[in-house]
């Protein structure tokens, strides 16, 4: 296992159309976050799951988007019609339970709307 | 979660020593002070964590007084690899049943030279 996968690396998509972005955490973490990051600034807290369960969910989230990490393992985040707001990089983390704040982040998803 | 002021950007040389400090004047009992590195298109990665007096790993070293209202992070001997930004976070971990979230800041935009 050699970290945090995201897929794509990179997403240009046409406003009002919906994206899937994956995370595969490290294997025996059986926590996952989800992060959003714009330009000049550091990453925003999206949601998190502890396994299968979603636990937080920020305001950021907005009905658009959804995430679920089905059996906890991988996890999607969904963006429904797409805004060009919503342009920023997707990033991803997972921890053990026990680790306080040891987390390992992916290399994140750069998406674009245009 | 305590707030967190660092400064914007730091300039350095090569070989020289760096030292980044932190303000979090409203750090809770049961808080750590984490520091992650992020360079551009990459997520964050955990450099360091400590509670109090000092800490060192094979990266760098973690310096916080006793009353934890500030901490340095040192860099010892930068090299131009180091270049990158620098977050300090403070928090429980959700240890405390608060949440389970990271709160980045803007960070120290640290840039080594030749």
């Amino acid at each position: 296992d050699t970290g945090v996968s995201q897929n794509p690396r990179h997403k240009i998509t046409k406003r009002g159309q919906n994206v899937t972005f994956r995370c595969d955490p490290i294997s025996e973490h059986n926590r996952l976050y989800w992060y959003r990051q714009t330009l000049g600034q550091g990453p925003e807290f999206l949601t998190y799951f502890q396994n299968e369960a979603q636990l937080e969910k920020s305001r950021l989230l907005s009905d658009r988007f959804s995430a679920e990490r089905p059996k906890g393992s991988f996890s999607t985040l969904e963006i429904q019609r797409t805004e060009q707001g919503d342009s920023a990089m997707y990033l991803c983390a997972s921890s053990l339970e026990t680790v306080n704040y040891g987390y390992t982040f992916g290399s994140g998803t750069r998406l674009t709307v245009v | 979660l305590a707030k967190t002021t660092q400064p914007i950007s730091m300039d350095s040389y090569e070989g020289q020593e760096v030292n980044i400090t932190c303000s979090h004047n409203n750090i809770a009992t049961n808080d750590y002070i984490t520091w992650y590195q992020q360079f551009p298109s990459q997520g964050p990665r955990f450099i360091i964590q400590g509670y109090k007096t000092k800490v060192t790993n094979e990266v760098a070293s973690l310096f916080i007084p006793a009353d934890r209202k500030s901490s340095t992070l040192s860099l010892p001997r930068v090299s131009l690899s180091d270049t990158a930004v620098y977050y300090c976070l403070v928090g429980d971990g959700g240890l405390t049943g608060g949440g389970n979230k990271l709160t980045f800041g803007t960070g120290t935009q640290l840039k080594v030279e030749l």
